[in-house]
């Protein structure tokens, strides 16, 4: 079945560092890619997407692009702040209503 | 406008009882998710509410798991005779779904259960 297969954190950065968390997926047709952030203390928002291959997801300063070729979704940040510290969720959806998550990643940027 | 809101923030339960877990979705999103997220793993599909009725139930763990949504709104997850391994976040969130295409999910601050 499909899956998200996202790399163990926790991961700690210094301010200012580069970010990069990776994201395999397997699916059998041609998903949707997502990223999701889950602040201290908040729900679960949309970071940022991207719907067919070579689409290039970004918000906030992250950028996330879907290969086809290499069934990735990796994202990066250039230069990482304090208040990106959150937990990052990987996810996939191809065509129905069903959204498949990764693990989670925790990010700990420190100052 | 608000957003979803999930209650109780928070539920301890002894094994063995039931518990009720509701959801208050976004005003006018037709479509509604229940998802569980267990400490260490990423969220599991359980259940999706298109309106009223559920197409697709396939998440759910057991039998012992059931929800319903009344009017295209509010909805209630159920789970009888509580166990351990029950334990974790329940998230809910809901979407609008336009011309077929579901939208953005946007989700709930959770229930986070505890069955001792």
């Amino acid at each position: 079945g499909d899956s998200v297969t996202q790399m163990e954190g926790p991961v700690t950065l210094s301010e200012e560092a580069f970010l990069t968390i990776n994201c395999t997926y397997t699916a059998t047709g041609y998903p949707s890619l997502f990223w999701y952030v889950q602040y201290p203390g908040e729900g679960l928002q949309l970071l940022l997407k991207a719907t067919k291959a070579d689409d290039k997801g970004s918000n906030k300063g992250f950028e996330a692009t879907y290969r086809k070729e290499t069934t990735s979704f990796h994202l990066e940040k250039g230069s990482v702040q304090v208040s990106d510290s959150a937990v990052y969720f990987c996810a996939l959806r191809t065509g129905g209503f069903k959204t498949i998550f990764g693990a989670g990643t925790r990010l700990f940027v420190k100052a | 406008g608000a957003g979803v809101s999930q209650s109780p923030s928070n539920k301890v339960t002894e094994k063995g009882k039931d518990v009720e877990l509701r959801c208050d979705p976004i005003s006018g999103h037709t479509a509604l998710y229940w998802y569980r997220q267990s400490l260490g793993q990423g969220l599991e599909f359980l259940i999706y509410f298109q309106g009223n009725s559920a197409p697709d139930k396939s998440g759910l763990p057991s039998d012992r798991f059931s929800a319903e949504r009344t009017g295209g709104s509010v909805s209630t997850l159920t789970i009888q005779r509580t166990q351990q391994e029950d334990s974790a976040v329940y998230l809910c969130a809901s979407s609008l779904l336009v011309v077929g295409v579901q939208g953005e999910q946007y989700f709930g601050p959770g229930t986070r259960l505890t069955v001792t």
